[in-house]
């Protein structure tokens, strides 16, 4: 059966630092895999998306970047963290169109 | 743009009472739709779906969905509701010819016992 897997689920970093978060999918091969953030009142907020291997899409222009080194392994990373970098951070996978499979997101502060 | 609209940020409703959530998108072509719920403390679960065909989805929990093509809509129902279904709802929508799934942001709906 298809996992997905994203860690840490908590973090706390200060202002300046790098971040990386990651997300790794098992039981099926070629993913299209996602990054959103979730905040209160605005739904979810699609950052980035990938369809393949190098392959990444941004949506919202900011000071995150992600990035896709292997087929199920998804990753979304910042040089230096803003305070409006908090949140939570959900990774979620599927194949075709098919519906979303999430994981369990990541609660990021920024101090 | 493509984008996804929920004008409903807040319902409260008594239990038995029906349930109808507006969701709107902008976009002229293909589109696959979707309605997630999120109960307190959980995490995101798929409700229904519409691919294609009959354009009345039904769905788990007794909620169904119509897809109006000529209104941009895919509006989530529920006959009458019940306190178990307090929760957030997001509407979502993949475009065709791009792997973009973007989500509303989401009504809040708590209901009363």
């Amino acid at each position: 059966s298809q996992t997905i897997h994203q860690w840490p689920a908590t973090l706390v970093q200060p202002v300046g630092s790098p971040l990386s978060l990651e997300c790794t999918v098992e039981g099926t091969s070629n993913p299209n895999l996602y990054w959103y953030r979730q905040a209160a009142g605005r739904g979810l907020q699609l950052l980035f998306y990938s369809v393949g291997i190098g392959q990444i899409s941004s949506e919202v222009p900011q000071n995150l970047s992600a990035s896709r080194p292997q087929d199920r392994q998804f990753i979304l990373s910042s040089k230096k963290l803003l305070l409006s970098d908090s949140g939570f951070y959900l990774c979620a996978w599927s194949v075709d169109n098919s519906p979303l499979h999430f994981g369990n997101g990541t609660r990021l502060t920024v101090t | 743009a493509q984008s996804v609209s929920q004008h409903n940020h807040h319902v409260i409703l008594s239990e038995a009472a029906s349930l109808e959530l507006g969701c709107n998108y902008s976009y002229g072509g293909t589109v696959n739709l979707f309605w997630y719920v999120q109960y307190p403390g959980q995490h995101l679960q798929l409700l229904l779906k519409y691919f294609s065909g009959d354009p009345l989805v039904k769905g788990i929990k007794g909620f169904e969905a119509e897809f109006i093509k000529s209104k941009f809509s895919f509006n989530l129902r529920k006959p009458s509701v019940q306190w178990s279904d307090t929760a957030e709802y997001f509407c979502a929508v993949i475009f065709s010819g791009t792997y973009k799934y973007i989500f509303g942001t989401g009504t809040r709906l708590k209901v009363l016992a």
